[in-house]
């Protein structure tokens, strides 16, 4: 799997778009870009993933640049409940030995009021 | 998305003993995660279990000292043997969803004495 990059910590106003960013310049065609986070004492989240066009979902969406060497998680309207580590992890999909994650050290993104 | 339980939460053990973790899911699933995270950590893959056959332990993870049962597909225990303070931390286990994101049971936090 791609090895991805991505700022230790963030912050952000509430209520404001957060906007994280991951760099996957390694990354190969056949692998997508997935994003979860981990609130405090949870476990992890899946939030999102996509392989080249933008997606969206009821959680966030996902910027994809055109040449997929980086992206970038959106939350649109931060809440203070947004606060956690978020991990961008780039992986193949389609076989059995995809299945398992290798995480990085993330974003720890704080929300303040 | 799967719905994932474990059991205990939390427990305090002393050196010396064992802890088998419960991790229970709602429908069935072919492959199930263990993973460790220390305090302060990012998630470490421990091992892959699969329904019928010897659990895949990554590196630096053997049998002997976090054995594995998958006695069917909705159920797999992970047992911390011989426990150090070293062995302090939270275990997660997770199951992969359709789309090979996964979903995170919310991890038995382990302090041993």
């Amino acid at each position: 799997d791609a090895k991805t990059t991505q700022p230790t910590s963030m912050d952000c106003a509430e209520g404001r778009a957060a906007n994280l960013p991951c760099n996957h310049s390694t990354i190969s065609g056949n692998e997508y870009v997935y994003w979860y986070r981990q609130i405090h004492s949870q476990g992890p989240q899946y939030i999102i993933h996509g392989l080249k066009n933008n997606e969206t979902n009821e959680m966030a969406s996902l910027i994809i640049t055109e040449d997929r060497k980086s992206s970038t998680l959106i939350l649109p309207h931060a809440t203070l409940r947004d606060t956690a580590v978020y991990y961008c992890i780039v992986r193949v999909r389609g076989d059995s030995s995809a299945s398992k994650i290798i995480f990085g050290s993330g974003t720890r993104l704080s929300i303040r009021p | 998305s799967a719905v994932i339980s474990q059991k205990p939460s939390r427990d305090i053990c002393q050196r010396g003993t064992s802890l088998t973790i419960q991790c229970q899911v709602d429908s069935q699933v072919t492959m199930m995660f263990w993973y460790r995270q220390q305090p302060g950590q990012s998630l470490t893959l421990i091992a892959t279990a699969n329904q019928g056959s010897e659990a895949t332990y990554e590196s630096g993870f053997v049998i002997d000292k976090f054995p594995i049962s998958r006695p069917n597909l909705t159920f797999s225990t992970l047992t911390v043997s011989n426990m150090s303070p070293e062995d302090s931390s939270i275990y997660l286990c997770s199951v992969p969803g359709n789309n090979y994101e996964q979903y995170f049971g919310p991890g038995t936090r382990l302090t041993v004495t």
